[in-house]
């Protein structure tokens, strides 16, 4: 059993779309992390966040502790959005547990 | 914003060579640095954890002699893949974690393909 989990594994949205990916973790946390992996394969951090909200442009990440679960929002989706969204929990120390990562692709 | 480097990005070698790889942290200092390698359509995994000064903790089925990790100083972390192997090509990933920030965030690199001919 993977210790995060995200949903959809595949998404395929019009330019303009409101997209949602959701994660799903197991383990107790200190932080959680949303990455975006573009085709070529860097690696960005996108938010870190142990609680409530964050917001960076149009990227919208919430986490709900008690019930293990955060999500990651993009409004008016755009295609270079496209890329692999990867949902990362750190419990106390140096684990890392990944998702397996969401592959989104906006159409113009 | 905190940055890291890996050097080269890429890299083609012949079976029974060695390949070196870096990752630098180029405007903090790190005292742990992470080595990850990612296959087509999986997700990362933790290869190995490189302490500043002392001995990488390696992962359960991670061979410490094949790869070998060097983290020499605060901002340099080298990750050696010796006598490379086809099966060895992967996307080799590192990131760092702020001496400074005290929190738990990692700054991840470029990565580096490695094919093995």
């Amino acid at each position: 059993k993977n210790e995060v989990e995200q949903s959809p594994q595949n998404l395929t949205a019009q330019e303009g779309e409101f997209i949602t990916i959701n994660c799903s973790y197991s383990v107790g946390i200190s932080a959680l992390h949303w990455l975006q992996q573009h085709p070529g394969g860097g690696i960005v951090s996108l938010f870190m966040l142990s609680s409530g909200k964050k917001k960076h442009g149009r990227l919208i990440a919430t986490i709900n502790i008690q019930e293990k679960h955060s999500s990651l929002h993009i409004t008016a989706s755009h295609p270079r959005d496209s890329a692999v969204y990867i949902c990362a929990v750190s419990p106390p120390g140096n684990q890392f547990y990944f998702g397996t990562g969401t592959s989104l692709t906006v159409i113009p | 914003g905190a940055v890291v480097s890996q050097h080269p990005s890429w890299v083609i070698c012949k079976s029974g060579t060695s390949v070196k790889i870096e990752c630098r942290s180029l405007d903090f200092q790190a005292t742990t640095m992470f080595w990850y390698r990612q296959f087509p359509k999986q997700s990362l995994m933790l290869m190995a954890t490189s302490n500043e000064g002392s001995k990488a903790t390696y992962e359960q089925g991670v061979e410490k002699d094949k790869f070998l990790i060097n983290h020499a100083s605060l901002t340099l972390s080298t990750l050696t893949v010796t006598s490379a192997h086809p099966e060895d090509s992967s996307f080799y990933i590192c990131s760092a974690r702020n001496r400074d920030t005290g929190t738990y965030e990692q700054y991840f690199g470029p990565g580096t393909r490695l094919t093995v001919t």
